[in-house]
């Protein structure tokens, strides 16, 4: 069984257009994260929510949004897609708190935006 | 601020010798820290998670070091395999709701 999924895996589009990416979450966490790895491969937190709360939001253009329709889903939606946004876009969810609250990572959707 | 850094920033050796990866954090108030492995094209793995009251974790052929008060963790890997080969990252957490990834170490392990 898959922890964190998302999907597509792979996303060509175009300039201008809007696009969502999805992320599921089987693990019961109560913390899902989006974050941006860049052509130089350095991660980079996006957003963070927690109980539908969306907690922290990292100077990420207003173009981008998460939408969580319940504890197990955060999806991320793109609107009027720009050169500079493919890259490759991971989901992760976690236990809130201190201590043991693992990390686990989706397999990353790589956007090209042409 | 938290800064992660990790060195080197690549690294290649030959199969069989034991090798550390380093990871430094600019603020020891974290609250765990976990190392990953990304493959070429691939996901993050989760190999380790230090909480933040523990000194070292072993899994296998690796072990994770933590000394908080000096920030700073290693990642020892003994016996070196081809299959070892990948980007290896350090991520400290923060707060509930935020995880700081280092740049990454990139590993060649030559058969």
């Amino acid at each position: 069984d898959t922890a964190v999924s998302q999907t597509p895996k792979y996303l060509v589009t175009q300039m201008g257009n809007d696009k969502s990416i999805k992320c599921e979450q089987n693990l019961g966490h109560d913390t899902m994260y989006w974050y941006k790895q860049d052509s130089k491969k350095f991660l980079k937190i996006m957003f963070s929510y927690n109980n539908k709360e969306l907690i922290i939001n990292e100077t990420v253009p207003n173009r981008f949004s998460p939408k969580s329709p319940d504890k197990a889903h955060l999806n991320l939606h793109i609107n009027s897609l720009e050169l500079g946004d493919s890259a490759v876009y991971f989901c992760a969810s976690s236990r809130t708190g201190r201590g043991n609250t693992e990390a686990f990572f989706g397999q990353g959707t790589r956007l090209t935006v042409v | 601020k938290q800064e992660v850094t990790q060195i080197p920033a690549a690294l290649s050796v030959p199969e069989g010798e034991n090798l550390v990866l380093n990871c430094s954090f600019t603020d020891s108030a974290i609250y765990n820290l976990q190392w990953f492995r990304q493959d070429p094209g691939k996901g993050l793995t989760s190999l380790l998670l230090i909480q933040s009251s523990q000194r070292e974790q072993t899994s296998g052929r690796l072990n994770a070091s933590l000394d908080k008060s000096s920030g700073r963790s290693t990642l020892y890997i003994a016996a070196s395999q081809p299959g070892d080969s990948a980007t290896y990252l350090c991520a400290v957490k923060v707060s509930n709701d935020k995880v700081i990834f280092g740049p990454g170490t990139s590993l060649s392990v030559i058969p």
